[in-house]
């Protein structure tokens, strides 16, 4: 138990659909992130979220929409995505710089 | 600009011997350092940080870490190997003053460990 609860584990979606990855935080950290994992590349950051406000938007497509409603929850909704954004998307929060802690991930594969 | 290289793509070690995960890193600034750890299925946690105090920084699990500004390294080390350390971990470096999304993790070394 980490802390930070990700669902769903896994998810297949066609590149018209539209679906969300739900991010939960228990630890009352007051930051949050969204990364995405692919193999062989480095953890990139999609996202960081401070009080509820984003912060940074790392030039991810629009296609990725990111929702935060409160310092506890943290959402990333997909529309019409593209078959390389195959990947694990990780959510992590923080309350020191640098000391993140994450999810478990949720798996998707766009077909 | 800062950057961080984990020199080696996968190392294995038998069970009981000795584990060694290589660091260096590019930094304009006093860095802070971070390894993770991630096994399999999981996500990632944080095993040990440095931010400029002790130079050799001891972790979860029996890990522990050296910051040697001469070499710019930050390598990752334990003893003796346990089965369970397989998994694949990240060297990640954040500059001082750096914003809370500034950091740039390595590409990651994947740990086998042999019985």
């Amino acid at each position: 138990e980490t802390g930070v609860t990700q669902t769903p584990r896994h998810l297949v979606m066609g590149m018209t659909n539209k679906k969300s990855l739900k991010c939960e935080q228990h630890l009352g950290h007051n930051a949050m992130y969204w990364y995405k994992q692919s193999a062989k590349k480095p953890l990139e950051l999609m996202f960081v979220y401070n009080f509820k406000e984003q912060t940074e938007n790392n030039s991810v497509p629009s296609r990725f929409s990111p929702e935060c409603p409160n310092s506890s929850h943290l959402f990333l909704h997909l529309h019409t995505l593209q078959p390389e954004d195959s990947a694990l998307y990780l959510c992590a929060s923080s309350q020191s710089p640098g000391e993140l802690f994450f999810g478990e991930g949720s798996r998707l594969t766009v077909l | 600009a800062q950057s961080v290289t984990q020199l080696d793509s996968h190392v294995s070690v038998s069970e009981g011997t000795p584990v060694l995960l290589r660091c260096n890193y590019s930094s304009s600034y006093s860095p802070s350092l971070f390894w993770y750890v991630q096994h399999p299925n999981k996500g990632l946690q944080l095993l040990l940080k440095y931010t400029s105090a002790a130079t050799l920084v001891k972790g979860i699990n029996g890990f522990e870490a050296e910051f040697k500004k001469s070499e710019t390294s930050f390598h990752l080390t334990k003893p003796s190997a346990h089965m369970s350390d397989a998994a694949e971990y990240f060297c990640v470096v954040r500059e001082y003053g750096g914003s809370q999304g500034n950091l740039i993790f390595g590409k990651g070394t994947k740990l086998s460990v042999k019985p």
